[in-house]
């Protein structure tokens, strides 16, 4: 049974950098079937989708955000990151690490609260 | 990207079908067959009911189904329970090669 596990601090700073880490344990990272990636849904608000990650390291990005974030797979360790720079309040959401069938999601994370407050 | 645009509540009554809309253009929905729903309650974490347009996953009640017609697909869900009181959010591939998810839809089972 697949488990994704976010971890990472639950506060930052305006103009910070957050980072965060999916642990993927149940099933391969490296399986060639699945892209690993990142979506956070902000208070009061809709999901939005972040990025994507092969375990090759091919990437994908949102647009909207591409300027401020790297995602990155580590398969020695079975997990994968996600870097935003330069956070602002608007950057505050539950962060969910993901797993990415053909085109869809088919396993979520439990999500982490990320609040960004001086 | 814009988001793909979703009614903003739809509600009904035990018993009752309802429709959910997502509205996109030919460069998402209406490009391709890869439009799938999630359902998140509060404080959970969302759990894909429809993929590829048409298809529920194992364990997904045949009160859900999905449709798509040009640029916007449908979420119906028949028979509604209390339990399916819960967020809805749509999402498609893209021609840019990324993922756009909808505006979200609460349904309110009356």
């Amino acid at each position: 049974q697949l488990q994704l596990q976010e971890s990472g601090p639950g506060l930052a700073k305006p103009s910070e950098t957050l980072s965060l880490t999916c642990t993927v344990s149940g099933a391969s990272i490296t399986d060639s079937n699945y892209h690993w990636g990142w979506i956070r849904l902000p208070p009061g608000k809709g999901l939005e989708w972040i990025a994507n990650i092969y375990y090759t390291g091919i990437t994908y990005y949102s647009p909207s955000l591409k300027s401020r974030v790297t995602i990155s797979v580590d398969t020695s360790k079975s997990h994968f990151s996600l870097k935003v720079t330069s956070v602002a309040a608007a950057d505050t959401a539950v962060y969910y690490c993901v797993r990415y069938a053909h085109g869809y999601v088919d396993d979520w994370g439990q999500g982490t609260l990320v609040t960004v407050s001086s | 990207q814009s988001a793909l645009t979703q009614p903003a509540s739809v509600s009904g009554s035990p018993g009752q079908s309802i429709t959910i809309s997502c509205t996109g253009t030919s460069n998402d929905v209406g490009g391709y067959n890869s439009v799938s729903w999630y359902q998140q309650h509060p404080g959970k974490a969302p759990k894909l009911m429809i993929f590829d347009v048409t298809n529920r996953p194992s364990g997904v009640s045949y009160r859900f189904s999905g449709s798509k017609s040009g640029n916007t697909a449908s979420l119906t869900i028949s028979w509604l329970q209390t339990e399916d009181e819960a967020d809805y959010y749509c999402s498609s591939y893209t021609s840019s090669v990324t993922y756009v998810f909808g505006t979200g839809t609460k349904v309110t089972v009356l």
